[in-house]
């Protein structure tokens, strides 16, 4: 079965610096998001992507974060400034045009900000 | 706003035995129902779905029934195997509201031989 890819699968930095996760999506889905699970609590959702725009967005995606797809293949959320709390797992996923189409997800970067 | 709620784990159960997993939701409308499993190291893999009322999801022995009477979504399967430990979620999409996932918390689930 094709997968969705995330590196790194673990990312260490300094509260204040700029991570980028990088996402490898399906080759030929259209539709990419950015999830993330705090330990211990729910997959929230984070931003939805299509057509080169974000779609939806949650009020935790603020203008901290930042989403991007540079270059067809790759999808990468970038957030600014990293805080103690958005430690957290990430997920990647992504899914083809039709709305029923099930969503693929990458096995996620555990983002550590110490 | 729409959510999720399962039980709590971890669940831990011995080779066979029965497991259900509860899951109840709260949202407008008609929403699609989900489960969805991570097994150790991975990423979240779609299990089973419903998307209307008295739907019946079921893949690798599990089941689940959309019961929109009760809001609820249980997961269930007639005997579990060690190969079936891992983190399980809930899931629901609405479409009056975008096409995101809305997850519950997620249960471990630990099986002993």
């Amino acid at each position: 079965e094709p997968e969705v890819t995330q590196t790194p699968s673990h990312q260490v930095t300094q509260m204040g610096q700029e991570v980028i996760l990088r996402c490898v999506p399906i080759s030929n889905h259209l539709y990419f998001y950015w999830y993330r699970q705090i330990l211990g609590q729910k997959v929230e959702f984070l931003v939805s992507f299509y057509n080169n725009e974000i779609s939806e967005k949650s009020e935790i995606f603020d203008d901290q974060f930042s989403v991007e797809r540079p270059d067809g293949s790759n999808f990468t959320l970038k957030i600014r400034s990293t805080k103690l709390e958005d430690s957290a797992m990430y997920f990647c996923a992504s899914r083809g045009e039709a709305t029923n189409e099930k969503l693929f997800f990458g096995s996620g970067t555990q983002l550590s900000v110490l | 706003g729409d959510s999720v709620t399962q039980m709590e784990g971890p669940v831990t159960l011995s080779e066979e035995a029965f497991l259900t997993i509860n899951c109840t939701y709260t949202a407008t409308g008609y929403p699609s129902l989900f489960w969805y499993v991570q097994y150790p190291g991975e990423g979240l893999q779609l299990l089973l779905k419903a998307t209307k009322a008295d739907d019946k999801g079921s893949n690798k022995g599990f089941e689940a029934t959309y019961r929109k009477e009760t809001t609820s979504f249980h997961l269930e399967k007639g005997s579990v195997q060690v190969s079936d430990s891992a983190v399980y979620f809930c899931a629901l999409r609405n479409q009056e509201y975008g096409n995101k996932l809305v997850f519950g918390a997620g249960t471990i689930l630990r099986v002993k031989s």
